[in-house]
C-alpha cells in the first residue's frame, strides 16, 4: 500500500500566524497532488490541488511541490480561527486509488 | 446543487447484525468511494465504484461489500457487524477516474458495532 506521510501530527499558532504544513509521497504518485479541509463533524473538503514542480497561490493559501524530494507543503498567511481544522494531504496511486494522509490538527488561538 | 448525501449519520448496531449504509449524488459523477477514518489512520479507502455495477476493491475490503445500480447512488453493506467495523464511514465521488481530481464528500455515518 502506497503511503502518504503529514506532519506535524498537530500545530498551534496565534492567530495571525503563517501556518506551514507538510506532506510526503511515494514515487509512484501520479497526477496531482490534493490538499482538503475538515472540520469536526464534517466530511473533507477540497482546498487546492498542485500538478506540476513549484507553486501555486489561491488567496491566503500557497502549495509548494517537488517531486523530486517527493514533497509538497501548504501554507497559509494570516491564520484565523475558522481555520483551525484537520488538514488532508491527498495523491493517486496506479490508476485509481487515491490515498490520504492521517492528517495535521490545526489549532489558531485567537 | 454539488452535494453527496449519506444516511443515516448515526447508526448504533449489535455485532453480528446486518448495515446497510446509503449514499447519494446529485452531480451525475461517474466514480464513487467509500473511505472510513478511523483516529491515527486517516481515511482508508474500501471500495471503489467506476459506474454502475462496476466495481473494484479498494485496500481494505474485507467484511465489506457494495452495490451500485444507478449512477447516483452507492450502498456499502457490512454483512455480520463486527466490533472492529466500528468507525465513521466517509462516501466520495469524482467526475471521473484515472486522475487525482477532487472529490466530493458526504458529512459521514457514525457507526458503532456493540
Amino acid at each position: 500500500q502506497e503511503k502518504v506521510q503529514q506532519s506535524p501530527e498537530s500545530l498551534i499558532v496565534p492567530e495571525g500566524a503563517m501556518v506551514s504544513l507538510n506532506c510526503s509521497f511515494s514515487d509512484s504518485a501520479s497526477q496531482s497532488i490534493w490538499w482538503y479541509q475538515q472540520h469536526p463533524g464534517k466530511g473533507p473538503k477540497a482546498l487546492i490541488s498542485i500538478f506540476s514542480n513549484g507553486n501555486k497561490k489561491e488567496g491566503r493559501l500557497t502549495v509548494y511541490l517537488n517531486r523530486a524530494s517527493l514533497h509538497v507543503s501548504l501554507h497559509i498567511k494570516d491564520s484565523q480561527p475558522s481555520d483551525s481544522a484537520v488538514y488532508l494531504c491527498a495523491a493517486l496511486y496506479g490508476n485509481e486509488k487515491i490515498t490520504f494522509g492521517a492528517g495535521t490538527k490545526l489549532t489558531i488561538k485567537p | 446543487d454539488m452535494k453527496v448525501t449519506q444516511m443515516p449519520r448515526y447508526l448504533i448496531k449489535r455485532m453480528g447484525e446486518n448495515v446497510l449504509l446509503e449514499c447519494g449524488q446529485d452531480m451525475s459523477h461517474e466514480t464513487m468511494y467509500w473511505y472510513r477514518q478511523d483516529p491515527g489512520l486517516g481515511l482508508q479507502l474500501i471500495y471503489i465504484s467506476y459506474d454502475v455495477d462496476s466495481n473494484s476493491e479498494g485496500d481494505i475490503p474485507k467484511g465489506y461489500r457494495v452495490s451500485r445500480k444507478k449512477r447516483e447512488h452507492f450502498s456499502l453493506i457490512l454483512d455480520s457487524a463486527k466490533t472492529n467495523q466500528t468507525s465513521v464511514y466517509f462516501c466520495a465521488s469524482s467526475f471521473s477516474r484515472g486522475r487525482n481530481e477532487r472529490l466530493f464528500f458526504g458529512h459521514g455515518t457514525k457507526l458503532s458495532v456493540l
